[in-house]
């Protein structure tokens, strides 16, 4: 079993559509989760960490899910602009080594 | 406020030659990183410092070797290359290892070909 797994999809939504990922992983000693959006062909960047009581920020909800080890990303009212794939990522606790999940590549149709 | 910085945005390189790619972060960053990524395989670490003057090896850390002379700089060789090493490497930098929610940010990354 991979350290952390996600759907590579795609999803194929339309705009206004809310869709929801899930990413799971193996370690249960982990507690730091972050998930990452890379556009095709350059570098990911931090969409948002998700913390225990999970959090929101804007149209995103990231939520954390310690007894079935899973976390989410739900994403609300989607835009053509959300098309990209997600990464999720795990960081293992006290050590330099963050796990990337391969991602889930999510197109938002017009 | 740059960022990250990597050098060259691309290159086509034979095989056998050196190279090293360049990465500098302006942000105090204590912890830096390098990656590769290849199609299915998501990013594997290959090399990691957690603060200048210590390096340690990642995942896939073979046929690479980095240095850490200062906080912000953190040079990638091959010194041999290989086809195998055809990628895009990104550069990350974090505030520092050891503390948990220590987000990482990236580097517009080098597409490497290896012919």
């Amino acid at each position: 079993r991979k350290e952390v797994e996600q759907d590579p999809g795609p999803f194929n939504v339309p705009e206004g559509a809310t869709v929801a990922f899930n990413c799971t992983y193996s370690n249960s000693a982990s507690q730091s989760f972050f998930w990452y959006r890379q556009d095709c062909r350059k570098e990911p960047k931090l969409l948002m960490s998700v913390y225990s009581s999970g959090n929101e920020d804007g149209r995103f909800t990231a939520q954390l899910n310690r007894a079935s080890q899973y976390i989410s990303l739900l994403i609300r009212d989607s835009k053509l602009s959300d098309s990209a794939t997600y990464l999720c990522v795990v960081k293992r606790p006290g050590t330099y080594k963050y796990i990337f999940g391969t991602g889930t590549r999510l197109k938002v149709l017009a | 406020t740059a960022g990250i910085t990597q050098a060259p945005t691309s290159q086509i390189l034979a095989a056998g030659r050196s190279m090293t790619l360049r990465c500098t972060q302006d942000m105090r960053h204590n912890a830096m990183y390098w990656y590769r990524q290849d199609l299915g395989l998501g990013l594997r670490l290959i090399h990691y410092s957690n603060t200048a003057g210590t390096t340690g090896k990642g995942e896939v850390p073979d046929g690479y070797s980095v240095s850490r002379a200062n906080t912000d700089d953190f040079p990638l060789t091959l010194a041999s290359a290989v086809p195998s090493q055809t990628s895009v490497y990104f550069c990350a930098s974090s505030v520092g290892q050891g503390a948990d929610y220590n987000e990482q940010f990236f580097g517009p990354g080098t597409r490497l070909t290896v012919l």
